[in-house]
């Protein structure tokens, strides 16, 4: 069983339009996070949801709009997209606090062209 | 979270033991050292992490110095699919995952 899974794999689209990544968890985390790599593989944290509540939104564009309908998903919409927007999408997720670490498990990555 | 310093590459021959150094001077007393790794096209992957004490897992050891201010991930028989980007981090654990991923190792296994 995929323990974080995001679709779709692949996006190619053009300028301007409305685009949706889709994250979810099976591994009873309550938070989960959205990441993003650009073409220098330099891996910045964008988002942070822990059960269903927005606790990181690192200065990311408002065109970015993360979606928690329950704990175990976190999707991403992203409007009028542009150029400098094509990036490979991590979603990951975590418990927030555990007495071992949290560890978080990344997904497979969703590499997103805008053309 | 304290940030760390990782050489950009290393090379390792196939079957013997990889290495890889990670400077956290700026640690603080809560955090975590956490490694993962990334190969080509693929999400990255955890490792092993640890606070104070060395630690072992089926896939690697770590081994964190008495000051803490610096660690060692060992991969003690390198194989091919090993190749892959370390990234090696600090975190509390309390910490939301607002980690960085820096630069991280390229490490590359030679048959």
């Amino acid at each position: 069983d995929t323990a974080v899974s995001q679709t779709p794999k692949y996006l190619v689209t053009q300028m301007g339009n409305d685009k949706s990544i889709k994250c979810e968890q099976n591994l009873g985390h309550d938070t989960m996070y959205w990441y993003k790599q650009d073409s220098k593989k330099f891996l910045k944290i964008m988002f942070s949801y822990n059960n269903k509540e927005l606790i990181i939104n690192e200065t990311v564009p408002n065109r970015f709009s993360p979606k928690s309908p329950d704990k175990a998903h976190l999707n991403l919409h992203i409007n009028s997209l542009e150029l400098g927007d094509s990036a490979v999408y991590f979603c990951a997720s975590s418990h927030l606090v555990h007495p071992s670490g949290n560890t978080i498990y990344f997904g497979e990555g969703s590499w997103l062209t805008v053309v | 979270d304290a940030k760390t310093t990782q050489p950009p590459s290393m090379d390792c021959a196939e079957g013997r033991a990889a290495n890889l150094p990670c400077n956290h001077s700026t640690i603080s007393g809560n955090e975590y050292v956490y490694w993962y790794r990334q190969i080509h096209s693929q999400g990255p992957q955890y490792i092993i992490h640890g606070l104070k004490n060395n630690e072992t897992n089926e896939m690697a050891s770590l081994i964190i110095t008495e000051d803490r201010k610096s660690s060692t991930l060992i991969l003690p028989h390198a194989t091919l699919r090993d190749t892959a980007v370390y990234y090696c981090i600090v975190r509390e654990n309390t910490n939301a995952g607002k980690s960085t991923f820096g630069d991280g190792t390229t490490l590359t296994v030679k048959p």
